[in-house]
Formats: structure tokens, C-alpha cells, sequence
């Protein structure tokens, strides 16, 4: 059964230092999605990739987040520095975008981050 | 105004009730809808998508409005294992890359 995993399950640091989340998507899968979900905001998107490339981190704050994919089986998501307000549930979500609009995405358990 | 928009609830229902939740999107350019739930501290998972025909999968029934932009999940014979958060997900594709906007969600309780 594929899954899309992620690591690590729980973080907690302080404030100024760099968070660093990871995720492995499924294998075969071409997309890849960070989201961000709080209670007040629920699920946003933050980046995504189509065949490692980046194809929209506009809802990526700029100035310390920054999402990667160096290969296929590797997507990163790092926060320099951290903030207290980055405290939230961070999913990765991959799928297979075959052009179909019923593509279906896969999350992963989420890394649950706490910014002291 | 928010791109989709629940209610948060909580429902709160007896077992074997039937429960309908609605959703509504702005964006009339929306070209695919579904129904995601999430358990406590859990990730979202695809529940079924949502086709204007209307669609059924055993006790859950998806209907779409694109006239009036809304979009219905009827629950039947709820079950204490229903009880979960229900997103409303829309999807736009434009650009050539597809967009999934996420409702806040609904809660559902189902008690016995």
C-alpha cells in the first residue's frame, strides 16, 4: 500500500531557528503539494512541483520559506528563521497529474511544527 | 470572501440520522469538485469526487449546483465512524496546472 511519507512526525524548536521538513512522495507520482493547515485557516497551499519543477509557491512567504525537490523521491520544505506563527500542521500531498481533472492527491501524516 | 465556504458545525447527530452538509465556491472557473474527510490529527483523504450528475457511493451522496456554485455531501445512516471533518475541495485548472482550494471544513459528531 503507497504511501506518502514524512519526516519528522513532530518538531518542536525555537524561535530564529531553521526547520527543515521532508517528504517522500509515491513512487510514480509526477506532483507534489506543501500545505500549511491551522484551525483559523484551514489547508493552504504553499508550493507545488510538476516533474520536480516549481510551479506555484505564491502562497509561499518568501522571505523565509523555501521549498525544494532535489529528486524525484526527495521534496523539502525549510523555514529560516522560524516564527512563532509558522506554528501549524505541514502535509505533503503527491499525485499523479495525468491531465485529468479528477486527478486525486495522496497526503502524507503531516509534520506537526511548534515554534516556541 | 473565501474561494469555498462551510459551515464548521459542529453537527451533531444521533446514529442512523441522516445529515446533509453544503458548500459554496466563488470562482466560476471551478472545474472539479470533491469530498475530503479528516479524522482528529489525521491527513485528509479523497471521500469521492463530485460530478453534476450527482453521485453516490453507498450511504454518501455528492451533489453539484453550478448555477447556484454550491456543492452538497448527504450522509445517510450515519455511523459513529462517520464522525470526522468534511472539506469541500474545488479544483481550478488554469494555466495548464490544476489548483485544489480546501474549505475549512465541517465537523460531524455522530453519537450513539
Amino acid at each position: 500500500d503507497a504511501r506518502v511519507t514524512q519526516t519528522p512526525r513532530h518538531k518542536v524548536t525555537e524561535m530564529g531557528q531553521e526547520v527543515t521538513m521532508r517528504c517522500q512522495p509515491i513512487l510514480g507520482h509526477n506532483t507534489v503539494f506543501w500545505y500549511r493547515q491551522t484551525m483559523m485557516q484551514g489547508l493552504e497551499l504553499l508550493a507545488y512541483f510538476r516533474n520536480r519543477a516549481p510551479l506555484d509557491d505564491s502562497g509561499m512567504p518568501k522571505d523565509r520559506f523555501s521549498a525544494e525537490m532535489p529528486d524525484a523521491t526527495l521534496a523539502t520544505l525549510k523555514i529560516q528563521p522560524s516564527e512563532p506563527r509558522d506554528s501549524a500542521v505541514y502535509f505533503c500531498a503527491s499525485g499523479l497529474d495525468a491531465g485529468f481533472l479528477t486527478d486525486t492527491q495522496y497526503f502524507g501524516p503531516g509534520t506537526r511544527l511548534t515554534v516556541l | 470572501r473565501k474561494e469555498v465556504e462551510q459551515d464548521p458545525g459542529p453537527f451533531n447527530v444521533p446514529e442512523g440520522a441522516t445529515v446533509a452538509f453544503n458548500c459554496t465556491y466563488s470562482n466560476s472557473a471551478s472545474q472539479s469538485f470533491f469530498w475530503y474527510r479528516q479524522d482528529c490529527r489525521k491527513e485528509p483523504k479523497l471521500l469521492m469526487s463530485v460530478y453534476s450528475s450527482g453521485n453516490e457511493d453507498g450511504r454518501f451522496t455528492a451533489q453539484l449546483n453550478r448555477a447556484s456554485q454550491y456543492i452538497s455531501l448527504l450522509i445517510r445512516d450515519s455511523k459513529l465512524s462517520d464522525s470526522a471533518t468534511y472539506l469541500c475541495v474545488v479544483n481550478l485548472r488554469n494555466t495548464g496546472f490544476q489548483k485544489l482550494v480546501f474549505g475549512t471544513g465541517t465537523r460531524l459528531l455522530v453519537s450513539p
